[in-house]
């Protein structure tokens, strides 16, 4: 069954530093989003993606944050400066309809900010 | 008012017990509305998808949707160990890059 999947699982970086998360969507999919859950709390929006394109962007979204897809099968998230409260779990999802609706998950990229 | 609340939990059962999980929600534009399972640090797993009112049934989970209460349910039969997780309400509109809105999640816990 495919799957959408992320990586590096698991990223320790110290604050200033730049990091990408990667993530590979399904293969036939159209529309991508990040979202980010701090421990604890609930999952949230950040980006949604089409056509590439951003769609829509939370207020998290700063400056601070881009994404980019660089070639047909790859969909990253960049923080260009990394903070202390950007530690969370990061996930990408997607999805291929034209409609709103469900959306599929990565298993996330686990974020420490030291 | 959140967009989205979702009992706080814990949830302890016994096994063999039915589950109901319940969210409520403020926003009417809210059209599709979506059941995750996530395991400890592990990513939302997609279990039910329904659009607008109604009911969906799948095996021993049941998805209702009552939009006139904007309230959701997800009802869970014979009840496993093996479904405790933590449960995540999740709901969007119509738009094609409609965003998720996720209520913060429930944890089951069904003792064997």
């Amino acid at each position: 069954e495919p799957e959408v999947t992320q990586t590096p699982s698991h990223q320790v970086t110290q604050m200033g530093q730049e990091v990408i998360l990667r993530c590979v969507p399904i293969s036939n999919h159209l529309y991508f989003y990040w979202y980010r859950q701090i421990l604890g709390q609930k999952v949230e929006f950040l980006v949604s993606f089409y056509n590439n394109e951003i769609s829509e962007k939370s207020e998290i979204f700063d400056d601070q944050f881009s994404v980019e897809r660089p070639d047909g099968s790859n969909f990253t998230l960049k923080i260009r400066s990394t903070k202390l409260e950007d530690s969370a779990m990061y996930f990408c999802a997607s999805r291929w309809g034209t409609s709103g609706g469900e959306q599929y998950f990565g298993p996330g990229t686990r974020l420490t900010v030291t | 008012q959140k967009e989205v609340e979702q009992d706080p939990g814990p949830l302890s059962v016994p096994e063999g017990a039915i589950v109901s999980l319940n969210c409520t929600y403020s926003n009417s534009a809210f059209q599709y509305f979506m059941w995750y399972r996530q395991y400890s640090r592990k990513g939302p797993e997609l279990l039910m998808y329904t659009y607008s009112s109604g009911n969906k049934e799948d095996g021993r989970f049941t998805a209702q949707v009552d939009k006139s209460s904007k309230y959701i349910s997800l009802f869970i039969r014979d009840s496993q160990p093996s479904d405790s997780a933590t449960y995540l309400c999740a709901m969007s509109g119509t738009g094609a890059n409609s965003k998720l809105t996720f209520g913060k999640g429930i944890t089951l816990s069904v003792r064997p």
